[in-house]
């Protein structure tokens, strides 16, 4: 079965400090991989996604993330965190042949001090 | 542009009642999504309708049950409420069907069994 697996549910990081979000998904072939950041009382909002091509993409607020093929991750990371970055972030697979539903991990919560 | 527009934003129920949600996509889209954000079991797909046909849904009993109307809106029902049903309702829009088109996601409506 298809699943998603982010090891950290809970990190804290100082204001500034190098951030970097693990996620590991288990599928049969490449599927299509998605972060999402949730803000208390929000929606989901993407922040970037691979469907193929290079392996290092970039998103929105600063945020990368890069695919790792041979260890089935696609983990998340930003130079110098802000403190408006503390939200819940989403890792997400998709099947790549259409079929059109998000397969979520169960969510790093991030935490930023100052 | 305005964004994916859910209603109501709370709704309390009493066990065995029914609720009905409802979700806007964004114009132009015809893909609405529904997923349940449920206290310890993350997020997870519900319901997937395209240019007004069920699509795909997920491990959800039938008292789980909705519809995309012309206009792409969409409602969800949730029949027989049960408190497990206690959860974040998303909904979520895409331009086309398939994977590669990114899901863009409602705040979402808090529903509460008591």
């Amino acid at each position: 079965a298809q699943s998603v697996t982010q090891p950290d549910i809970h990190i804290t990081v100082s204001e500034g400090a190098s951030l970097e979000l693990r996620c590991n998904y288990s599928y049969g072939a490449t599927p299509y991989l998605f972060w999402y950041v949730q803000s208390p009382g929000q929606g989901l909002q993407l922040l970037l996604k691979y469907f193929s091509g290079d392996t290092l993409v970039q998103g929105i607020k600063g945020f990368e993330a890069e695919f790792k093929r041979s260890q089935s991750s696609f983990n998340l990371r930003k130079p110098s965190v802000h403190w408006s970055d503390a939200a819940e972030y989403f890792c997400a697979v998709a099947p790549s042949g259409g079929y059109n539903k998000l397969i979520f991990g169960a969510g790093t919560r991030l935490a930023v001090h100052p | 542009e305005a964004g994916v527009t859910q209603s109501p934003t709370h709704l309390i129920k009493t066990r065995g009642q029914q609720a009905t949600l409802r979700c806007s996509p964004i114009s132009g889209h015809t893909s609405v999504y529904w997923y349940q954000q449920a206290l310890g079991l993350g997020l997870q797909f519900l319901l997937w309708y395209d240019e007004g046909e069920e699509r795909n849904r997920g491990n959800f009993p039938p008292r789980f049950s909705g519809r995309q109307f012309p206009n792409y809106s969409s409602e969800l029902n949730v029949n027989a409420l049960e408190l497990e049903d206690s959860a974040l309702y998303l909904c979520a829009s895409s331009l086309g069907a398939g994977a590669y088109y990114e899901q863009f996601f409602g705040p979402g409506t808090r529903l509460t069994v008591l």
